[in-house]
Formats: structure tokens, C-alpha cells, sequence
């Protein structure tokens, strides 16, 4: 079946650094959205992307959609304390709401 | 507007036993979907329910069953609990569960099996 694995599992990053993580399907992915869950939270929705090769800005937050639409990634400029979670790539597939998500990946971010 | 709500928060039981955790979805929302999250294999679809029907169903045991009112509220059941069921239970519900809509996610209800 499907796999969508996420890496790297962990980053640490120090407080003004940059943080990518990346999303990768064995199989052609109809879209991508993407999750971010605070420690002790819920996933809360950031972004849908759907088109090949898109790429989406939200504030220090860039999205990109691989052009194969088998990967994608997520980029955080100068990370804040503020960004400290797990962030989760998701495809939402079939005609209802299901959404298979992949591994994550938990961000700490230290002073 | 009033976010997605679940209930209870936290629920300990036994082995064995079964128990039923609800949720409300935002106002004017018809779909409904579960998830169990689980540091082992992470966050997995139970199923969705839009209208009182059930569309879309994961690959868990008929000991998960679920089930929606006429006001979109749902209910899951896990029947003969197992300690493997001790998990985060989130529901999310979306306004017509279509792929395109955002899925909201509710605080979740935290089972521990003992």
C-alpha cells in the first residue's frame, strides 16, 4: 500500500536557523497538505497544494509540490521558539475526506 | 465559531471493557472523520461519516465502529478493549468531506487501556 515517509524524524535547530523537512510517496500523490501539531495538541491544517511543481509562501513558511507530485517539503526561514511541533505531510485521497498521512517530522527549536 | 469538541478528554479503562468517545463537529459541518494517533505507527484513518453515512472506512478490526446523528455529532465505539487500542483518538470534521476541504481537527480524547 501506500507510504509516505517524512524526514529527517527529528531536527534541534538553534533559535534564527533554517528547518526543511521533506515528504516522500512511492506512488503519484493527487495532492499534499500539510500538518502542524504543537506537543499535547492537535493537528492544525497550514496548506493544500495540488498542482505539480507549485510552490506556496505563508510568512517564513515555504511549500513546494515536487514536479513528479511524489514528493514535497516544507521550509522554515529563521525559526522561532514559536515553530517548535511536529509537522505532518497528509494526501487527502479518494472522494471523502481521508487522509493518509506520513511518519512526521518533531522540530525542537532552543535558544 | 466554536471549534470541533471531544469527549471526554481522558478516559482510562480495562481490558475488555468497551467504551464510546463523541465528537461535535464546527457548526454547518456534515463530515466527520476519526483518526487514532499512536507513537508506533502514528496518525491512521478509522473511518468518515457525512449525512449519518459511513464513506470510507481504514483498515481497523469490527471492534471499531462508529456511527453519526442528524446533527453531525458522531460517536466511535471500540468494543473488547486491547492494550495496542491505548491511543489518542482525534476526530476532524470538514463542511462537505470533499478532498478539497479543510479538515479541523478536534483536542482529541487521550485512552489509556490497562
Amino acid at each position: 500500500g501506500q507510504q509516505v515517509m517524512q524526514i529527517p524524524q527529528y531536527q534541534h535547530v538553534q533559535e534564527g536557523e533554517d528547518f526543511t523537512t521533506y515528504c516522500n510517496s512511492s506512488t503519484t500523490l493527487s495532492n499534499i497538505q500539510w500538518y502542524k501539531q504543537r506537543p499535547g495538541g492537535h493537528p492544525v491544517f497550514l496548506i493544500q497544494l495540488v498542482k505539480s511543481g507549485e510552490v506556496k509562501k505563508q510568512k517564513r513558511l515555504t511549500f513546494q509540490f515536487g514536479e513528479a507530485k511524489k514528493n514535497s517539503s516544507l521550509h522554515i526561514t529563521a525559526t522561532q521558539t514559536t515553530d517548535v511541533g511536529t509537522y505532518f505531510c497528509a494526501e487527502n485521497t479518494g472522494t471523502a475526506s481521508k487522509l493518509t498521512f506520513g511518519t512526521g517530522t518533531r522540530l525542537q527549536v532552543t535558544l | 465559531k466554536a471549534g470541533v469538541t471531544q469527549t471526554p478528554r481522558y478516559l482510562i479503562k480495562t481490558r475488555g471493557q468497551q467504551v464510546t468517545l463523541s465528537c461535535s463537529p464546527i457548526s454547518g459541518h456534515r463530515s466527520v472523520s476519526w483518526y487514532q494517533q499512536t507513537p508506533g505507527q502514528g496518525l491512521q484513518f478509522l473511518f468518515e461519516y457525512f449525512s449519518e453515512t459511513q464513506r470510507n472506512k481504514g483498515n481497523f478490526p469490527g471492534r471499531f465502529s462508529g456511527r453519526q446523528f442528524s446533527n453531525s455529532r458522531s460517536e466511535m465505539n471500540v468494543s473488547t478493549l486491547e492494550l495496542g487500542d491505548s491511543a489518542l483518538y482525534l476526530c476532524a470534521s470538514s463542511f462537505r468531506g470533499s478532498w478539497a476541504d479543510t479538515q479541523y481537527f478536534g483536542p482529541g480524547t487521550r485512552l489509556t487501556v490497562l
